[in-house]
């Protein structure tokens, strides 16, 4: 069954660095999001991308993230300067038109 | 206020219980999605719904859009059951799903 993959499954990475979290969809899925899940608390809304633009984003997608379809498969997240508060699991999920979401199984970013 | 609730928050039931979760929206939706998160693992969807019933195996969700509620209900519960799960709706003309705070369910042997 196809599935949507993330990788790196663990980002280690220096406050202020940038950090670029990476994402295949399923093929034929149009919708894509990010949602970030930080320890014990409850998975929230980033952004929501269709049509290769984004369609919706939360007030936490603020300049410091941006999004991209680079290549027609890869969908990525980018986070500039990274602060500690951004660490959390990133998770990617997709979907076609009227059907389940499918998500990938994290990228787990921790900020030193 | 959240725009989607969910109670109990946390769940403790023994092995064979029936189960029920419940889940609240204070928004229009075009469909709501049941999710289910192991411990330290990924996500899950379990249903997508927006109107009716529906049901998989143990599992049964239901939806009263003009009540603008749901129920997840889990028969003949086990061990492996334990997990949080999480109502998610999908906001009508928007594309964004909002994710309830989810329900930590235990099952005990």
């Amino acid at each position: 069954e196809p599935e949507v993959t993330q990788t790196p499954s663990h980002q280690v990475t220096q406050m202020g660095q940038e950090v670029i979290l990476r994402c295949v969809p399923i093929s034929n899925h149009l919708y894509f999001y990010w949602y970030r899940q930080i320890l014990g608390q409850k998975v929230e809304f980033l952004v929501s991308f269709y049509n290769n633009e984004i369609s919706e984003k939360s007030e936490i997608f603020d300049d410091q993230f941006s999004v991209e379809r680079p290549d027609g498969s890869n969908f990525t997240l980018k986070i500039r300067s990274t602060k500690l508060e951004d660490s959390a699991m990133y998770f990617c999920a997709s979907r076609g038109t009227g059907t389940l979401l499918h998500f990938g199984n994290g990228t787990r970013l921790t900020v030193t | 206020k959240n725009e989607v609730e969910q109670s109990p928050q946390n769940l403790t039931a023994q092995e064979g219980e029936f189960i029920t979760i419940n889940c609240s929206y204070s928004v229009g939706i075009s469909a709501l999605h049941w999710l289910q998160q192991h411990p330290g693992g990924g996500i899950v969807s379990l249903f997508m719904l927006s109107s009716g019933k529906k049901k998989h195996g143990r599992l049964i969700a239901t939806i009263n859009i003009q009540e603008k509620h749901s129920s997840l209900h889990i028969t003949a519960s086990h061990p492996r059951d334990s997990a949080v799960y999480i109502c998610a709706v999908e906001k009508t003309s928007y594309d964004k799903v909002i994710f309830g705070p989810g329900t930590s369910l235990s099952v005990i042997p």
